[in-house]
């Protein structure tokens, strides 16, 4: 079926460092979505991308959304304690409503 | 506003036995979702409603579970007989709007349910 691939699955970094998490899809996504889980709690929605080569922030967050729109990126600069969490993107399925999740990227911020 | 509330927030039960988990969305929305969320893992849609109306529960394994959401607003999903392997959290979620083309909806997720199997 169809996946949307979370690279890297886990990241350590120092507080103040950047962070990068990367969505990959072998099919071509009509929208991206973003959302960040912290630990023990529910996804909340970050952001929706649409068009080919979107850039959005937010404050510190960059989100992309590839030329081809097979893939997404999240950065996050100079992190703080406060985006500890998982982040995930999540894309349509195909054939459907569905929405598929990946597998998220785990971030851990050192202080 | 309120969020979407669900309960209980915890459950262990031993394999084979029943369970049954409730969802109330944010008021007005139209579409609701279950979702299967394994730990380490990211959440598996088990089924989305549009009102009262099923559009997709094709990741529903549907010998053991099933879901309601009679009169569009609240809904329970079940689980009978239980599996070791259904231990997770199990995520509702609501949207305003109904599904348009392949455009997804921003989601609003519940505080879930934790289920232990033994």
């Amino acid at each position: 079926g169809q996946q949307v691939m979370q690279i890297p699955q886990y990241q350590h970094v120092q507080e103040g460092e950047d962070f990068t998490t990367y969505c990959n899809s072998s099919t071509t996504l009509s929208n991206i979505q973003w959302y960040k889980q912290r630990p023990g709690g529910h996804p909340v929605f970050l952001i929706q991308l649409v068009k080919s080569g979107e850039v959005k922030k937010q404050k510190r967050l960059t989100f992309q959304f590839g030329e081809a729109k097979k893939n997404s990126s999240l950065h996050i600069t100079a992190t703080q304690t406060t985006d500890v969490g998982t982040y995930f993107c999540a894309g349509p399925g195909t054939g459907g409503f569905k929405t598929i999740f990946g597998a998220g990227t785990r971030l851990f911020v050192k202080a | 506003e309120a969020g979407v509330a669900q309960s209980p927030r915890y459950k262990i039960i031993e394999k084979r036995q029943s369970v049954a988990f409730w969802c109330n969305p944010i008021s007005g929305h139209a579409t609701l979702y279950w979702y299967q969320q394994i730990l380490g893992q990211g959440p598996k849609l088990l089924i989305q409603f549009q009102n009262n109306g099923v559009v997709d529960d094709s990741q529903l394994p549907k010998d053991r579970f099933s879901a309601e959401r009679l009169k569009g607003v609240d809904s329970t999903l079940k689980i009978q007989p239980a599996k070791l392997e259904d231990s997770a959290v199990y995520l509702c979620a609501s949207s305003l709007g109904v599904p348009r083309g392949r455009l997804l909806l921003r989601q609003f997720f519940g505080p879930g349910t934790r289920l232990t199997v033994l």
